[in-house]
């Protein structure tokens, strides 16, 4: 029974068009993240949720809009695709806000490919 | 700007040498500092995490961490090929709030 999941873990698409990827923890966290790998494998954090709430909102174009329903569901939808934005992105959770003792737990990516 | 720097690598070693993988940080006030491996095309897995100045092992594995230099390392033991992956320090920076932020990772290759 995977812990957090994503989907799709594929998807390519074209230029300009309108995506969304899904996560679903079932460890009862209360705070999910999104971070964004690019090719070089920088791993950077672009949003937190604790509890619904948004905590934490990098520097990232507006295209990227966060929502979660619940506080074991975090998407990530993002409008008008650019070829910048093929990456790999990882959903992640933690029990509570990263603190000394919390742990990060990573789904398994999806890999996005815009053409 | 708060950072966290590794050196890219590759780093290779052979098959039972010890690995030694280096991170320094930006953040002096930073006191949680972690080791993820990733292997290509997976998600990253946390192999470590050290809080306090000094050494910490865990099998094969040792952490060490030096707040005064701003320096963590992990070092390998009898490495073996199955530990060739990426490793991604990663340290707990705060603007505001917390975040775990990682290294640009150092890729390993343990040649048999």
């Amino acid at each position: 029974d995977t812990a957090v999941s994503q989907t799709p873990k594929y998807l390519v698409t074209q230029m300009g068009n309108d995506k969304s990827i899904k996560c679903e923890q079932n460890l009862g966290h209360d705070t999910m993240y999104w971070y964004k790998q690019d090719s070089k494998k920088f791993l950077k954090i672009m949003f937190s949720y604790n509890n619904k709430e948004l905590i934490i909102n990098e520097t990232v174009p507006n295209r990227f809009s966060p929502k979660s329903p619940d506080k074991a569901h975090l998407n990530l939808h993002i409008n008008s695709l650019e070829l910048g934005d093929s990456a790999v992105y990882f959903c992640a959770s933690s029990q509570d806000l990263m603190g000394a003792n919390e742990k990060l737990f990573f789904g398994s990516g999806t890999q996005l490919s815009v053409l | 700007q708060k950072e966290v720097e590794q050196n890219s690598g590759p780093l290779s070693v052979p098959e039972g040498a010890i690995a030694s993988l280096n991170c320094t940080y930006s953040d002096r006030v930073s006191q949680s500092f972690f080791w993820y491996r990733q292997y290509s095309g997976k998600s990253p897995e946390l192999i470590m995490s050290i809080y306090s100045n000094g050494d910490k092992e865990d099998g094969r594995f040792t952490a060490q961490l030096n707040k005064a230099s701003q320096y963590v390392s992990l070092l390998i033991r009898d490495s073996q090929p199955s530990d060739s992956a990426t490793y991604l320090c990663a340290v707990i920076l705060y603007s505001g709030y917390s975040t775990l932020t990682f290294g640009k990772g150092t890729m390993l290759l343990v040649s048999p």
